[in-house]
C-alpha cells in the first residue's frame, strides 16, 4: 500500500514552453502533497505544500507564478512549470501524506525535467 | 528552526564490512526521524523511521538506527554491506506541527568489491 506515482518520469521541453507533472496517490487519499526539487548530487528542497481544495503554500524563494500547483482531488496534485528555462532543469519529486499518518510522507519516483 | 546535519558526504567501505552513516538534528520540540535511500534517477525509499518507543529501530535490508536524544543523533548502521547498498542516503526530520520534512544533505555510500 501507500504508492505514489508521477507522470511523466522524464520530459524534455523547449525553453519558453510549459510542462505539467502529475502526482497521484494510488491507494490512499492524500489531504496533503508536497513538491520537492533536487539538483544533481544535492538534497531535496521543499518547494511547496499542496492541500486539497486550497491554494498551495510556497517556501521562501519559490516563485509561485512560475511553479503552479493544483491539488484538485484527494489523489491528484499537479505541478506546472511555466515558461521553462534551462535553469529549471531538475529532478522533481512529490510526496503524499495520508490523513491518519500525519508524520510520514510517501514519495513518488520523481520526474526528470530537461529544458533545452 | 529545525535542521539536519549529515557530516559525511561520501563514505567508501569494502563489501561485507560494517558501516555507520551519521545524522544529527537540532530541534526544540519532539520530532520524528527517518532514513531514506535513493538509487540513481529514482525516488526515495523508506529504510526506517523513529516515532517513539524503543530507541533502536530496525529497518529493511538489514539496516538499523539508534535514536539518541541526549546527543540529538540518529545514526544509521549496517553490520555487513553489499555492493547493492551503493546509493545515496538521506536523513530527515518531520515537524510534528507542519508535517514538513527537512532533509540532510545526504551521504553517498559506495561499497567497494
Amino acid at each position: 500500500g501507500a504508492v505514489v506515482s508521477q507522470h511523466p518520469s522524464r520530459v524534455i521541453c523547449k525553453s519558453g514552453t510549459s510542462v505539467k507533472i502529475e502526482c497521484r496517490s494510488l491507494d490512499f487519499q492524500a489531504t496533503t502533497m508536497f513538491w520537492y526539487r533536487q539538483f544533481p548530487k544535492q538534497s531535496l528542497m521543499l518547494m511547496a505544500t499542496s492541500n486539497e481544495g486550497s491554494k498551495a503554500t510556497y517556501e521562501q524563494g519559490v516563485e509561485k507564478d512560475k511553479f503552479l500547483i493544483n491539488h484538485a482531488s484527494l489523489t491528484l496534485s499537479t505541478l506546472t512549470v511555466t515558461s521553462a528555462h534551462p535553469e529549471d532543469s531538475s529532478f522533481y519529486i512529490c510526496s503524499a501524506r495520508p490523513p491518519r499518518q500525519g508524520y510520514e510522507q510517501y514519495f513518488g519516483p520523481g520526474t526528470r525535467l530537461t529544458v533545452t | 528552526a529545525q535542521s539536519v546535519t549529515q557530516l559525511d558526504s561520501q563514505v567508501p567501505v569494502f563489501e561485507e564490512a560494517p558501516v555507520e552513516l551519521r545524522c544529527n538534528y537540532s530541534s526544540s520540540v519532539s520530532v520524528y526521524l527517518f532514513w531514506y535511500v535513493q538509487y540513481p534517477n529514482q525516488g526515495l525509499q523508506l529504510l526506517l523511521k523513529y516515532l517513539s518507543g524503543s530507541t533502536l529501530v530496525k529497518g529493511i535490508n538489514g539496516f538499523e538506527a539508534e535514536f539518541n536524544k541526549s546527543q540529538t543523533s540518529f545514526h544509521l548502521r549496517k553490520p555487513s554491506v553489499h555492493i547493492s547498498d551503493t546509493a545515496e542516503y538521506f536523513c530527515a526530520v518531520s515537524d510534528p506541527g507542519t508535517y514538513k520534512y527537512i532533509f540532510g544533505t545526504g551521504t553517498r555510500l559506495k561499497v567497494l568489491a
